[in-house]
């Protein structure tokens, strides 16, 4: 089983509707990341959390937020979509500030 | 600001040879990690290899190699005995110590000629 997985792989939505995608990891880490990749930018920090209590802003967090469930599960909103906000979004996680980051397999968001 | 820069778009090599991505970073930092991820048409983001800047003896797994020149803030990977598998995007990233941002580098397109 994947260590850490993201759902839907896959999701169009609407111009102003809210979504939301997740991400659960088995890894025990207690950091995780939400990042976005557009074609030509590589990717981009949106939100990272240490730990439940501890979430922070990225480069780019404007039209997002998040929510730390749990050690296991950081989700993503994006409260209205809008079409620029079509990408490719990675949940990343780490077991600590020096060790390296381990990606999902990312969610494919269409906004029209 | 820190970036990363790839100045390869594209690259291509023959099964079984040997291919080097270059990479690029600009940093005043004395502690960093640099990194190279692997991205399949699956779109999964697999690390390949990193790289800690306080270590002078460069990183190796098994087929990929880094060649990394501190001073010239420079971080080439190499791929030898190609394969068909190593076909995917690569991206360099980089760290500073004491960040939790990864600033990554716009990848390379590698293709794997049978």
């Amino acid at each position: 089983d994947a260590d850490v997985t993201q759902t839907p792989r896959n999701r169009i939505t609407k111009t102003g509707k809210r979504i939301m995608l997740e991400c659960s990891q088995t890894k025990g880490h207690d950091r995780m990341y939400w990042y976005r990749q557009d074609p030509g930018l590589g990717l981009r920090l949106i939100y990272y959390s240490f730990d439940v209590k501890d979430i922070n802003k990225g480069e780019i967090s404007d039209g997002y937020s998040v929510s730390r469930q749990a050690q296991a599960k950081f989700s993503l909103s994006l409260e209205s979509a809008i079409p620029n906000q079509t990408a490719l979004y990675f949940c990343a996680t780490a077991g600590g500030q020096q060790e390296t980051q381990y990606f999902g397999p990312g969610t494919r968001l269409l906004v029209l | 600001a820190q970036t990363v820069t790839q100045s390869q778009p594209e690259m291509s090599v023959q099964e079984a040879e040997t291919v080097t991505l270059s990479c690029t970073y600009d940093t005043s930092e004395s502690d960093y990690y640099l990194f190279w991820y692997k991205q399949p048409p699956s779109r999964q983001m697999i690390l390949v290899i990193r790289q800690e800047a306080y270590k002078q003896q460069n990183a190796t797994e098994n087929r990929f190699s880094v060649n990394f020149q501190k001073a010239a803030k420079s971080f080439s990977l190499k791929i030898s005995d190609s394969q068909l598998g190593d076909a995917a995007m690569y991206f360099c990233a980089y760290r500073v110590g004491g960040s939790e941002k990864l600033v990554f580098g716009k990848g390379t397109k590698l293709t794997v000629n049978p």
